[in-house]
């Protein structure tokens, strides 16, 4: 069975400052998606990675997997207030189903 | 493109009474799932479809029931509502074909009570 564990589960940033948002999976996948949920609203995709080594960047996020340790990593650089959120990883297990941790909340105060 | 939608927003049930949701979405979606929400539970599966006229369960399927007519359809049901269905839905699609297979596109949510 797979299971998909994120860590922290809470995080209170500086603003500036850097930080990174783990994902472990227990069983192999290849393909692993990012979303971030705003307060009362819903998944946005972020990132979509699909091969170990992949390495994806949108302005202060970068995404990367490395499919043989079976880890995900979220990274912020100079955290800005904009970025609260609430951000989710998923793994995809089988028939199109993806297996979603339970989300990192993200606060950044000034 | 409106993308995903889910109606009703918001509904207020009693114990025992019974409703559909109803998502459609317009990008010729293959795949479609329910979700759940609930706070630090993360998204639970309930239901998916792999196309129309199938349907497969989730994670959490009990005291759910879902149907797919149309390709671009998926009404999830709750047919003697709980109060331990309360809950926030999402409904989401998504296509196998690249450059982002299985990426999920979400609904905006349906925040359900029951009392």
């Amino acid at each position: 069975e797979l299971k998909v564990e994120q860590n922290p589960l809470f995080l209170s940033m500086q603003e500036g400052k850097n930080y990174t948002i783990y994902c472990n999976y227990s069983t192999t996948s290849d393909r692993l998606y990012w979303y971030r949920q705003d307060p009362g609203k819903s998944l946005e995709s972020l990132f979509v990675l699909l091969s170990n080594g992949a390495v994806k960047q949108e302005g202060r996020l970068m995404a990367s997997l490395d499919t043989k340790a079976r880890l995900s990593t979220l990274h912020i650089t100079a955290a800005v207030h904009d970025l609260s959120a609430t951000y989710f990883c998923a793994v995809y297990q089988s028939q199109g189903n993806l297996i979603f941790g339970k989300g990192t909340k993200l606060s950044v105060k000034p | 493109n409106a993308g995903v939608t889910q109606t009703p927003k918001f509904r207020v049930l009693k114990t025992g009474q019974s409703m559909t949701l109803l998502c459609a979405q317009d990008m010729n979606h293959e795949y479609m799932y329910w979700y759940r929400q609930d706070p630090g539970m993360g998204l639970r599966l309930i239901h998916y479809s792999v196309g129309e006229g199938t349907t497969a369960k989730g994670e959490v399927p009990d005291g759910y029931n879902v149907s797919r007519l149309k390709k671009q359809n998926f009404l999830l049901g709750l047919e003697s509502a709980a109060p331990s269905q309360t809950s926030v839905y999402f409904c989401a699609s998504s296509r196998p074909t690249f450059p982002f297979p299985y990426e999920q596109y979400f609904g905006p949510g349906t925040r359900l009570t029951v009392t």
